[in-house]
């Protein structure tokens, strides 16, 4: 199976802020990582599919980079609404992973 | 638009059984592959089951597999999860989601609770 890390595991910022999540992964995955946005009492949301793109209807502030082992999700200017957690998967095989979160609380 | 409806949880006991439901609108259901995935008190997101269409490709997580079976039925739009001989760690809330190279677009969610 594909292990996914992610750090921080959790982080406090403004509204505002530039925040950046990196995921790793146990093996070369390409650019098979997205992202997700999960805020308490809701379904997750994906942000980024294939490591950089935007999911349609996601706001410009989330983007993605990264292949290979080491990918990172950023969020230019952090909005009240992106107080969440935030979560990396991998879509390269079977057992689909997901990484262990990151919360993003409010300073 | 895109919906996706779960329904079926409830508290059972260790060892019973649960079906979940997953109804979806919004979309030719049967031009896509479809997952569950849950989420247990305090714990991240696992990817359970995964189902083509027609349904002959299924994989689980080992977690699940030889206690939980995932059916479609593309005629009413419709998702299954068979949930047998489970567990208390089986406590989650139950999401399924439509998966292309993602999970694009997820349910709401169905909770179940496994305690005697």
């Amino acid at each position: 199976d594909i292990q996914m890390t992610q750090s921080p595991s959790s982080l406090s910022a403004s509204v505002g802020d530039r925040v950046t999540i990196t995921c790793r992964t146990s093996q070369s995955i390409s650019t098979y990582v997205n992202w997700y946005r999960h805020q308490p009492g809701k379904p997750p949301n994906l942000l980024i599919y294939s490591g950089s793109n935007l999911q349609s209807g996601v706001p410009s502030r989330f983007s993605g980079s990264g292949s290979g082992t080491h990918f990172t999700l950023t969020i230019s200017s952090l909005q009240p609404e992106d107080f969440a957690t935030y979560y990396c998967q991998q879509s390269y095989s079977s057992p689909w992973t997901f990484g262990q979160g990151t919360k993003v609380e409010i300073k | 638009q895109v919906q996706l409806v779960e329904s079926g949880g409830d508290l059972v006991k260790p060892g019973g059984s649960l079906r979940l439901s997953c109804t979806a609108s919004g979309f030719n259901f049967s031009d896509y592959y479809m997952s569950w995935l849950r989420q247990a008190p305090g714990k991240g997101l696992e990817w359970l089951a995964y189902i083509r269409t027609p349904g002959t490709t299924i994989y689980y997580a080992d977690s699940v597999k030889g206690r939980f079976t995932v059916s479609r039925d593309n005629a009413n739009n419709s998702l299954f999860l068979q949930m047998d001989d489970l567990r208390v760690e089986d406590t989650a809330v139950y999401y399924c989601a439509r998966q292309a190279r993602d999970f694009d677009y997820w349910g709401r969610g169905t909770l179940v609770t496994v305690s005697s």
